[in-house]
Order: structure tokens, then sequence, then C-alpha cells
């Protein structure tokens, strides 16, 4: 059973950039990719974008693209998102998700962390 | 952009039927999936490629696919079942990009 666990709550503030961390246990990074999912409060999801551990290929959100940065240390087994330039509409439950490598892409998640609140505010 | 549509609400009896519809043009090529949210819970996958559930999903969770609508059928509703219910699919250009329909809230009467 694949486990993941994201790093603790953030306060930033406006402007500033926001780097959150997954760390998987039992993560077979060859035949897994992390995806990132975000969800502001009171809202639906909204996906990010994900990161094929394996070979580094990313597929960002095209909203996000030039604001988002998706990295993975496979010594560590550690998935980052980072994301810059921050405002209030950025604030959000980010959540971390494991899905298997089909052709190279992510098509769903099988297995999620507990997500970590980043909250925006001057 | 590629969008899914699903209904804000569904409101059902306790062993009754909940049918919760999504909604879109790319769904007759790529597979859609389910999740399902409770109030301070991670997501949890409870259909992957349109009908198939992982282990440990009750058999009441079911999923159907008509052209461009596929269904999430839940059949004899219990309380544990109330959560926030959404699809997900991906493009249909295969590169991998995900968009998720806007949830469905099933409250349990």
């Amino acid at each position: 059973q694949v486990h993941l666990v994201q790093s603790g709550p953030e306060m930033k503030k406006p402007g500033a950039s926001v780097k959150v961390s997954c760390k998987a246990s039992d993560h077979t990074f060859r035949k897994y990719g992390i995806g990132w999912v975000r969800q502001a409060p009171g809202q639906g999801l909204e996906w990010m974008g994900w990161i094929n551990d394996y070979n580094g290929n990313t597929n960002y959100a095209q909203k996000l693209q030039g604001r988002l940065t998706m990295t993975a240390d496979t010594s560590t087994s550690t998935a980052y998102m980072e994301l810059r330039s921050l405002s209030s509409d950025d604030t959000a439950v980010y959540y971390c998700a494991g899905g298997i490598l089909s052709g190279g892409v992510i098509d769903y998640f099988d297995y999620w962390g507990q997500g970590t609140l980043v909250t925006v505010s001057s | 952009s590629y969008e899914l549509t699903q209904s804000p609400s569904v409101s059902v009896s306790p062993g009754q039927t909940a049918r919760i519809t999504c909604s879109g043009d790319a769904l007759t090529k790529q597979y859609t999936y389910w999740y399902q949210q409770k109030p301070g819970q991670a997501p949890v996958l409870i259909i992957f490629e349109d009908n198939e559930r992982p282990s440990g999903i009750p058999k009441r969770f079911s999923g159907s696919s008509s052209g461009t609508t596929v269904t999430l059928t839940i059949s004899g509703v219990q309380a544990e079942d109330e959560a926030d219910y959404y699809c997900q699919s991906a493009d249909s250009s295969g590169s991998g990009t995900v968009v998720f329909g806007g949830g469905t809230k099933l409250t349990v009467l």
C-alpha cells in the first residue's frame, strides 16, 4: 500500500513563493508518477499538473504555466511542487496524488496525500 | 478548454439508488474516473476506466457510460455515502491533461 506524506501548512504573503513536499513510501517510481491537485475553500478539485519522475517529464495546467514547477528526488522518494507569485486566489489545500504511468502520462490517481493548506494573506 | 459538467447536488433516502451524471464531449474517447471526498479528507478513487472498482470499494458503487454522459450509480445508499463526488477524465489529445468535473454533493436524507 503506497503512502504519501506531505509537508505542513504554510502561510505566505502575496507575491511570495511556496514549495510543498510529498514523500512516498513503497512508490515504484518507474511505474507511478505524481500529480498535484488543489482545492480552494468550499470549491471543487482543480488539476495542477503531474511529473513523470522516471524521466522528469511534466505536464502543467495551462493557467498555471510560468508560475508552477514540479520536481522529484528519486533518491529520497520525494516530489515537490513550487508555486510562485502567489495571490489570495492561490489559497487552497494542495494534494499530491500518485497514478500509474500509461504511455508516459498519468490519466488518474490511485492514492492521495493528506493535503497541505497554503494560505496567502497580507 | 475541455470541461466536465456535473449537477451540483443529489438527494436520496437511505436504501434508495443515487445516480450522479457527468457530461463532456471527450467522454466518448476517454475513460472516466470517479472520486469520493468526505469533509476534511482527501479524495478516494472509487471507479476507474468507466466501470471498474478498485479493491476495497463496495459493490454498490458502479459506473456506466453512454455517449457523452457517464453515470455513477450508488445502489442501496447508506448514510456513510454522503459526500462530494467528482468525475475526472483526460483530454483526447493523449497529452495527459486531466480535468475534473465541478463535483456533486450527495445528501442522504
